[in-house]
């Protein structure tokens, strides 16, 4: 299969940390992506892993992936009100096809 | 975003007329995507080149015609707009480790 999914919405206060979910199907996922999109912008590279690595920090962002359980998380430190967008992941599949997946987004919001 | 220039940004179509949406990258990147943003969805891939001249289709194909001539260059035709394909379209250019986006392009078909 070809889905990636992840959670349509997420509400956290400024301060807090917010930790965005994503599963993927694809066993021969070699980059896995985090996205952000703010309301008519395209869409902002944040950071990627690969799939032999288990974490990658980058300031605030904390990447965490679980290969076994194909469950990319990302987690947002000290989140604050300009981190309010939506969130894609996406995989890019190396099984022969080379297609770069996303999952439909989750929307973060964050409240003052 | 860097090196990825989409044209045109906004246009509007009368239904059955014909167009074509430019993507072009300047980071000698092999693989290119097109997609197609509606409201309140994700990116569905529409089609993908691997290379030059290469295509392939993605999830929703139906509607679109695709051409990559030049490694630098990937072309989205739609040869009879319907309004079904109001969208946004999203271009991208991939190393196979970094993916840059395009800013996009408004079409409203109507």
């Amino acid at each position: 299969g070809e889905d990636v999914e992840q959670s349509l919405f997420l509400s956290v206060r400024e301060g807090d940390s917010s930790v965005i979910n994503c599963t993927y199907t694809d066993s021969s996922s070699t980059y896995l992506y985090w996205y952000k999109q703010e309301p008519g912008a395209g869409l902002q590279l944040l950071t990627y892993i690969f799939s032999n690595m288990d974490m990658k920090q980058d300031q605030r962002l904390t990447v965490l992936l679980n290969k076994k359980d194909k469950h990319l998380s990302l987690r947002i430190a000290d989140t604050q009100t300009g981190d309010s967008a939506i969130y894609f992941c996406a995989e890019f599949q190396t099984d022969s096809s080379y297609k770069l997946i996303f999952g439909s987004g989750t929307r973060l919001l964050v409240r003052p | 975003n860097a090196g990825v220039t989409q044209t045109p940004k906004f246009r509007v179509l009368k239904t059955g007329q014909s167009m074509t949406l430019l993507c072009a990258q300047d980071m000698n990147h092999e693989y290119m995507y097109w997609y197609r943003q509606d409201p309140g969805m994700g990116l569905r891939l529409i089609h993908y080149s691997v290379g030059e001249g290469t295509t392939a289709k993605g999830e929703v194909p139906d509607g679109y015609n695709v051409s990559r001539l030049k490694k630098q260059n990937f072309l989205l035709g739609l040869e009879s707009a319907a309004p079904s394909q109001t969208s946004v379209y999203f271009c991208a250019s991939s190393s196979g480790t970094e993916a840059f986006f395009g800013q996009g392009t408004r079409l409203t078909v109507v």
